[in-house]
């Protein structure tokens, strides 16, 4: 019953390449996060934002930029793909209630991507 | 700074057992606390939350956990495990607003026959 979906599943690519990770959501969140996991490790936030024309970055410093030009799609672009951009990539998003609320967030099955 | 700790990166243990997963946070102010199941090769499904009221909170698949504000822990428990039960967990926190989530560096449980 997914309804953030991420495409594609599995991108292997060669170095210099441009790259955009497609995410999508139909719920109406008006947050929406990318984040990025290595195997085995934890997840870091890399992008975030709060609804349209709304970018923030993360707590991880990544090469990678991301828009929010329509409520339900925050791609995620790569300029010039990098061997050390290998990486799985998760999208979620998240309702707003108000400024001190916390609501989950939803996860899509994220993008495994390997840059050779 | 806020931190999350998952004080076992693998936790083995055999099908009908119960489980506790542990999980510590560090923060000076309102915490709101989360745990989620990663399968292999799919995103992060939500099994609980804690944002406030009682301290025993109920989720998915017959898993539960405790939030303890002493202690600052949130840790994970269920009375007993399926084989399907095998997967990553992570604990995460978020404090204030705007849903930024911190994340633990995640347990594997690995469910045996």
């Amino acid at each position: 019953e997914a309804d953030i979906y991420q495409t594609p599943r599995y991108l292997v690519i060669g170095t210099g390449k441009k790259i955009t990770l497609e995410c999508s959501q139909t719920m109406g969140h008006d947050k929406m996060y990318w984040y990025q996991q290595d195997p085995g490790m934890e997840l870091h936030l890399i992008h975030y934002s709060y609804g349209v024309n709304s970018t923030e970055k993360g707590d991880l410093s990544s090469e990678s930029t991301v828009s929010r030009i329509r409520t339900e799609h925050f791609p995620l672009t790569l300029e010039s793909a990098r061997p050390s951009h290998t990486s799985q990539y998760l999208c979620a998003s998240s309702e707003y209630r108000d400024r001190d609320s916390n609501q989950p967030q939803h996860f899509g099955d994220g993008t495994r991507l390997s840059i050779l | 700074a806020q931190s999350v700790t998952q004080l076992d990166s693998q936790v083995p243990v055999f099908e009908e057992a119960p489980v506790e997963l542990r999980c510590n946070y560090s923060s000076s102010v309102s915490v709101y606390l989360f745990w989620y199941v990663q399968y292999p090769n799919q995103g992060l499904q939500l099994l609980l939350k804690y944002l406030s009221g009682s301290t025993l909170v109920k989720g998915i698949n017959g898993f539960e956990a405790e939030f303890n504000k002493s202690q600052t822990s949130f840790h994970l428990r269920k009375p007993s495990v399926h084989i399907s039960d095998t997967a990553e967990y992570f604990c995460a926190a978020a404090s204030g607003g705007y849903n930024k989530l911190i994340f633990g560096a995640g347990t594997r449980l690995a469910v045996h026959p």
